[in-house]
């Protein structure tokens, strides 16, 4: 299995315009997270979901931030508009729900660079 | 609620020397409890989990922990640190569904050599 996959690697952007990441997670996994994680605040779970609905979304920043997970294997986390305090590393990560010790398994992540 | 607490944000060791990394949870069920490690610019990768099957868990590249329920901790060992071994890493717990994991802040290891 190839792993979770995330795309792009590298996003540099400027203030205001509009931020899409994406993630495929792995084949069977039916759930999906998504992180932040910065010097400052650390790995912070932003959302996750379960058979493709949105379970918990307390950790969104705020309205500029949505997901959503169309399917089964691919999810997307938008920001808009982007701003200079939205620079971080964003995570995706998947877990499969068959035992409760089950472990995620992250992405490589996307680095993000508003300027 | 569940929760993990890592001490010590940083820590040194000499290559050879023993590693040791510490955890506390805080848990109001029995826990799961993970630790991962994070290379530079890469994900967090799974180096072990305890599942109640054993008390003394054995990872990937000769780390293991041991946990222990009176001490509420879940302690990281190495017995020799590798320059390799050099990266970041983090304790966490899930929740009662096993689904939503809480991470630790993280302990950052030096190997000196």
């Amino acid at each position: 299995d190839a792993g979770v996959i995330q795309s792009p690697r590298h996003e540099v952007t400027e203030m205001g315009q509009e931020v899409t990441l994406r993630c495929k997670p792995i084949s069977g996994h039916n759930s999906l997270f998504w992180y932040r994680q910065t010097m400052m605040r650390g790995l912070e779970l932003l959302i996750y979901f379960n058979n493709n609905v949105p379970i918990d979304d307390s950790g969104m920043p705020e309205d500029r931030f949505s997901a959503k997970m169309p399917n089964a294997s691919f999810s997307t986390l938008k920001i808009q508009p982007s701003e200079p305090r939205d620079s971080a590393v964003y995570f995706c990560a998947s877990r499969s729900g068959g035992q409760l010790y089950n472990e995620q398994f992250f992405g490589p992540g996307t680095r993000l660079t508003v300027l | 609620a569940q929760s993990v607490t890592q001490l010590g944000s940083h820590v040194s060791v000499s290559e050879g020397a023993l590693v040791l990394l510490r955890c506390n949870y805080s848990s109001s069920v029995p826990p799961y409890l993970f630790w991962y490690v994070q290379y530079p610019n890469q994900g967090l990768q799974l180096l072990l989990k305890y599942t109640s099957a054993a008390t003394l868990v054995k990872g990937i590249n000769g780390f293991e922990a041991e946990f222990k329920k009176s001490e509420t901790s879940f302690h990281l060992t190495k017995p020799s640190a590798h320059m390799s071994d050099a990266a970041e890493y983090f304790c966490a717990v899930s929740d009662i569904t096993g689904n939503q994991f809480y991470f630790g802040t993280g302990t950052s290891l030096t190997v000196i050599p």
